[in-house]
């Protein structure tokens, strides 16, 4: 089945700094990467979404880059806030094989230093 | 337009109990799946439900159940708890066509003492 490996585990950044998170997955056939924002005690709130047919994909201070050949993808986060401070999962899904399960990385703790 | 719901919010059991929790999908959407999130972990893949029928499961045992409603609201099922159980229960909804793209509920807490 899908693997999906996360780095870093931890990321520490100054308010104003950029931040990247990077994923790799295992299955060839995986084509829908979300990413998933978990403040403490909250739930996984989808902030952005990229498919295999697109490599890259922005919303506003959040981009998704997609690399099919390496199998990798990565969530930056440019000017980082305070409030950007969560853990970050990313996922990977097969939306055409039997169901559309979604199988995540371990998460990445980002602290956005004032 | 409302999202997703989940009852209760905490629980606690002890081992060999069975429990029950619910999840009310997002208007519009068809589709709920059940992941279980360790302290620490990513969420995992328990089943998911489409059409009252199970769509696929992961590498959980027979004893997590679910259940789907014409309203296409579900319950997950859980007999003989054991300590490792412990975690927080997520569903999350979707609509058919774009069944990946998946909203979360709040979660139930669950112990297991």
């Amino acid at each position: 089945g899908e693997n999906v490996e996360q780095h870093p585990s931890t990321l520490s950044v100054q308010e104003g700094d950029s931040a990247v998170i990077k994923c790799t997955y295992s299955d060839s056939a995986s084509n829908y990467f979300p990413w998933y924002k978990q403040e403490l005690g909250k739930r996984p709130q989808l902030i952005i979404d990229i498919r295999s047919n697109v490599g890259e994909k922005k919303d506003q201070r959040i981009a998704v880059t997609l690399n099919k050949t390496a199998k990798h993808f990565s969530l930056h986060i440019t000017e980082t806030q305070p409030e950007d401070s969560a853990v970050y999962f990313c996922a990977a899904s097969n939306s055409g094989g039997s169901n559309y399960k979604l199988t995540f990385g371990k998460g990445t703790l980002l602290t956005v230093n004032p | 337009e409302t999202g997703v719901t989940q009852s209760p919010t905490h629980l606690i059991k002890t081992r060999g109990q069975q429990v029950t929790l619910r999840c009310s999908s997002q208007s519009g959407h068809n589709t709920v799946s059940w992941y279980q999130q360790a302290l620490g972990q990513g969420p995992q893949f328990i089943f998911q439900y489409y059409r009252e029928e199970e769509n696929g499961r992961g590498n959980f045992p027979p004893r997590f159940s679910g259940l789907q409603f014409p309203n296409y609201s579900s319950e997950l099922n859980v007999n003989a708890l054991e300590l490792d159980d412990s975690a927080l229960y997520l569903c999350a909804s979707s609509e058919a066509g774009v069944r990946e793209t998946q909203y979360f509920g709040p979660g139930t807490r669950l112990l297991v003492l």
